[in-house]
């Protein structure tokens, strides 16, 4: 089993900054990787998939890069509604045993 | 607007059984493969079942084979759970969420609100 890892578990930032997210694997991958976000109380949403290309409706300030063990989620300008909890999930494995990180809690600093 | 709305949940004594449904509207049930997700009270996602657009091929978390059977039926985009033997820890919400055509490249890009299953005596 693929172990996600997300880091770190909780990121303060203030609005208008920029967030950087981490995702790590603990078996190289090429890039099937995505990246989501839930709100309270909400279903998640799909950010970024192919670990770099974003879904659609979702903001250009949403970027995701990475390859093989290493992932990054970065949000360019922190927006209000951008404070939530972000997920990457690796869907590289076959047959199917797809693994998510832990989670990133972003909030308002 | 594509829409998934599952239903089904409740409370259930452990040992006992329930099936959950995840109903389906606004794109086309039978090209994509369909999944569902669990989160537990506070916890993170986790990934339970993935299902095939044709059906003919189903995979399980490991937490959940041979307890959970995930079912679909095109004719009326309806995606399905029978969750077996249930206990505790399984206490979730569960979410229907629809993936691509190819099961290779099998993202979540819609997702149900999700319905709660509490497991308790």
């Amino acid at each position: 089993e693929i172990v996600m890892t997300q880091s770190p578990a909780t990121l303060s930032v203030s609005p208008g900054e920029r967030a950087t997210l981490s995702c790590r694997a603990s078996q190289g991958f090429s890039t099937k990787l995505a990246w989501y976000q839930q709100k309270p109380g909400q279903a998640p949403r799909l950010l970024i998939y192919g670990a770099s290309t974003r879904a659609t409706g979702v903001p250009a300030r949403f970027s995701g890069t990475g390859f093989g063990t290493e992932f990054t989620l970065t949000i360019s300008s922190l927006q209000p509604e951008d404070f939530a909890v972000y997920y990457c999930q690796q869907y590289n494995t076959w047959p199917p045993k797809y693994t998510f990180g832990q989670g990133t809690r972003l909030e308002i600093k | 607007d594509v829409q998934l709305v599952e239903s089904g949940g409740g409370l259930v004594e452990p040992g006992g059984s329930l099936r959950l449904s995840c109903g389906t509207s606004g794109f086309n049930f039978g090209d994509h493969t369909m999944n569902w997700v669990r989160q537990a009270p506070g916890k993170g996602l986790e990934w339970v079942s993935s299902i095939s657009s044709s059906g003919s091929y189903v995979y399980y978390g490991d937490s959940f084979r041979g307890r959970f059977t995930t079912s679909r039926d095109n004719a009326n985009s309806s995606l399905y759970l029978q969750m077996n033997n249930l206990r505790e820890e399984d206490t979730a919400v569960f979410y229907c969420a629809r993936g691509p055509q190819h099961m290779d490249e099998n993202f979540f890009d819609a997702w149900g609100q999700g319905t709660l299953v509490t497991v308790s005596s």
